[in-house]
């Protein structure tokens, strides 16, 4: 059985640094073409794709977000680590991470996704 | 950057109708990278329909993906009282894999 569950903290304070781990179990980040990805959705409103990290350290950030976002893996731990600095009340959301197979036959799609953690940033 | 635009924006419906959901995409997309994910109320999204037109695991076969270029189209044959939700459509082609702002399925 394949599973993710996001970790970290729940409220953090403007212009502070918070990371958010993301810890799977049931594949490897060391599988050629598996990724996992960090994708937000502000209360009631969409999904916005931030980030992914593949089997190979190869990186993609969202272009509005990548001087603010940094991602790390440690496989052997499964997990894998976002990091958002400088956050705004606009940052305010549930953070979700996910699989990411770059292979047949999903091809990119994220098949498996954890429950989400939410975060707020306020003073 | 791609962007894509779905419409309706809501779809009010009764169960057993059919639900007829479009995505657009700014630019061509290859039919093999556009997803389509359900999302209840309080959950995490859940991957539909990949590669266009592929069922994922456990689909049920009353989900249905078409379309190409760009312009792509999830059906549901017949809504179940379990259908009523948000869908978003995804292309992972390229980053940034960009998701469209939803339609939400609700009852009429």
């Amino acid at each position: 059985q394949i599973t993710l569950k996001e970790s970290g903290p729940t409220l953090v304070k403007p212009t502070q640094t918070f990371t958010l781990t993301c810890t799977f179990s049931g594949f490897s980040l060391t599988t050629p073409g598996v990724g996992v990805g960090w994708i937000r959705q502000p209360p009631g409103k969409a999904l916005e794709w931030l980030a992914v990290i593949y089997w190979n350290d190869d990186e993609r950030y969202s272009p509005s977000l990548k001087s603010k976002l940094t991602l790390t893996k440690d496989t052997s731990k499964n997990q894998v680590v976002l990091k958002l600095t400088n956050v705004d009340p606009v940052d305010t959301a549930t953070y979700y991470c996910a699989r990411h197979v770059t292979a047949a036959p999903v091809l990119g799609a994220f098949d498996i996704w954890g429950q989400g953690a939410m975060v707020a940033v306020s003073s | 950057e791609i962007v894509l635009t779905q419409s309706p924006g809501t779809l009010s419906l009764s169960p057993g109708e059919r639900a007829t959901l479009s995505c657009r995409a700014s630019q061509m997309l290859s039919s093999s990278y556009l997803a389509w994910y359900q999302q209840k109320s309080g959950q995490a999204p859940r991957l539909l329909i990949y590669g266009a037109s592929n069922r994922a695991t456990g689909i049920p076969d009353r989900f249905s993906g078409s379309g190409s270029g760009t312009d792509f189209t999830l059906t549901i044959s017949s809504l179940e009282p379990e259908d009523f939700a948000v869908y978003f459509c995804q292309h992972n082609g390229a980053s940034p894999f960009t998701f469209g702002p939803g339609t939400k399925v609700d009852v009429k």
